[in-house]
């Protein structure tokens, strides 16, 4: 089993449809991030939780809601998103937040038609 | 506000050649300095972590070092080959207000050519 999954891989949405991302880790680590990765920007922090507990929120939009049940599993709600918000969602965890390492997911491509 | 920049942006070698690739921040306050490897359309591999107090790490081909008073590290790779090519980032933790914080560089799209 890989240590970070992500699911789906791809996802073509509707401006008015609701879907979920799903990111799961079998490391046994305390801290979990969203990314979203842009055409020609660089990577941006959208949230982090640790100990299952949000302590980072980056001003993101709030058509975008994360929620962590457990401290494997993370998922980002997507709602009323914008063409704009077409990206590469990358999933991270590392031990204790941010002096770890952190491992990264393969990503779930998104694309808001 | 820290601010991390990779130059070249883009980099075209052939096989065999030794390569530095470069990471510049504004701020010294940081926990430590990470780089990783992503491959196309994929997530990112990390490939070494300095801490703050380290000056370098070195994982087989690979040597980073740091340099805290100049905001700058480095990424070397020896005898490069097709395979090592990819985007390599940098990125900085650092304490901000909230708590933590980490902030990357924009790249550095790597060609090795056979």
């Amino acid at each position: 089993e890989t240590g970070v999954t992500q699911t789906p891989r791809h996802l073509v949405m509707g401006m008015t449809n609701k879907k979920s991302l799903k990111c799961e880790q079998h490391l046994g680590h305390n801290a979990m991030y969203w990314y979203k990765q842009s055409a020609k920007k660089p990577l941006e922090l959208m949230f982090v939780y640790s100990l299952e507990e949000r302590v980072e929120n980056n001003s993101v939009p709030s058509r975008f809601s994360p929620e962590c049940p457990n401290s494997s599993h993370l998922f980002l709600h997507l709602h009323t998103l914008q063409p704009e918000d077409s990206a590469l969602y990358l999933c991270a965890s590392s031990q204790e937040q941010f002096v770890d390492t952190q491992y990264f997911g393969p990503g779930t491509r998104l694309t808001v038609l | 506000k820290q601010e991390v920049t990779q130059i070249p942006a883009a980099l075209s070698v052939p096989e065999g050649e030794n390569l530095v690739l470069n990471c510049s921040f504004t701020d010294s306050a940081i926990y430590n300095l990470q780089w990783f490897r992503q491959d196309p359309g994929k997530g990112l591999t990390s490939l070494l972590l300095i801490q703050s107090s380290q000056r370098e790490q070195t994982s087989g081909r690979l040597n980073a070092s740091l340099d805290k008073s100049s905001g700058r590290s480095t990424l070397y790779i020896a005898a490069s080959q097709p395979g090592d090519s990819a985007t390599y980032l940098c990125a900085i933790q650092f304490p901000n207000n909230a708590g933590n914080m980490l902030t990357f560089g924009g790249g550095t799209r790597l060609m090795v050519k056979p």
